[in-house]
């Protein structure tokens, strides 16, 4: 199993350019979640899908969109990069949508816009 | 509300020392405990967990943690560290309120030493 994917692994932008962020499991989990983590902030929620067809906002929602394309899919859009978008983004999935279950993390993406 | 507070963002020790990284929880209901590890350049990886039963906790690579519900803490220790301990340290606290989503303290650097 490879676990979570992402892709791509590094990406720089122009101020104002937009792009998505793939993320995958072969997990059969049934949440998936994308973080972003920046230096001595730890890390933040921007959205999450508890399951297919449903997603919500977390915790910084703004400047992005997601995705839940099917139950392994699940991707992040950046519709007008601004450099306070600089970071490393890191998807996530887990099993359900409870507090039990520890979650597994892709390898993230870092983007840097300029 | 559920918030987590990991004291020092920076722990230096010495190769074969103890290891001993800081987390203090905020929870309003009974909390589940999470520590992830985060080598260089890549994502987070669960090390342990406490949701309910023996407040000990042993995890991978022979770190535990336990459980304090009189201190709100959780703290993880490692008898002897080793130069490949080197990473970033993330405690989680569960969600509350209705949410499944964890909380994420800011991360303690460990930094090992020969």
């Amino acid at each position: 199993n490879a676990g979570v994917t992402q892709t791509p692994k590094f990406q720089v932008l122009k101020t104002g350019q937009s792009m998505t962020l793939q993320c995958a499991q072969d997990m059969n989990h049934n949440s998936m979640y994308w973080y972003r983590q920046d230096p001595g902030m730890g890390l933040r929620l921007i959205y999450y899908s508890a399951s297919e067809g449903t997603t919500d906002k977390g915790e910084v929602p703004n400047g992005y969109n997601v995705s839940r394309l099917n139950k392994r899919e699940f991707s992040l859009r950046l519709e007008s990069a601004a450099p306070s978008q600089t970071s490393v983004y890191f998807c996530a999935s887990s099993p359900q949508p409870s507090s039990y279950n520890e979650q597994f993390f892709g390898p993230g993406t870092r983007l840097t816009v300029l | 509300a559920q918030s987590v507070t990991q004291l020092g963002s920076h722990v230096s020790v010495s190769e074969g020392a103890l290891v001993l990284l800081r987390c203090n929880y905020s929870s309003s209901v009974p909390p589940y405990l999470f520590w992830y590890v985060q080598y260089p350049n890549q994502g987070l990886q669960l090390l342990l967990k406490y949701t309910t039963g023996a407040t000990l906790v042993k995890g991978i690579n022979g770190f535990e943690a336990e459980f304090k519900k009189s201190e709100t803490s959780f703290h993880l220790t490692k008898p002897s560290a080793h130069m490949s301990d080197a990473a970033e340290y993330f405690c989680a606290v569960r969600g509350s309120g209705g949410s499944y989503i964890p909380t994420f303290g800011r991360g303690t650097s460990l930094i090992v030493h020969p």
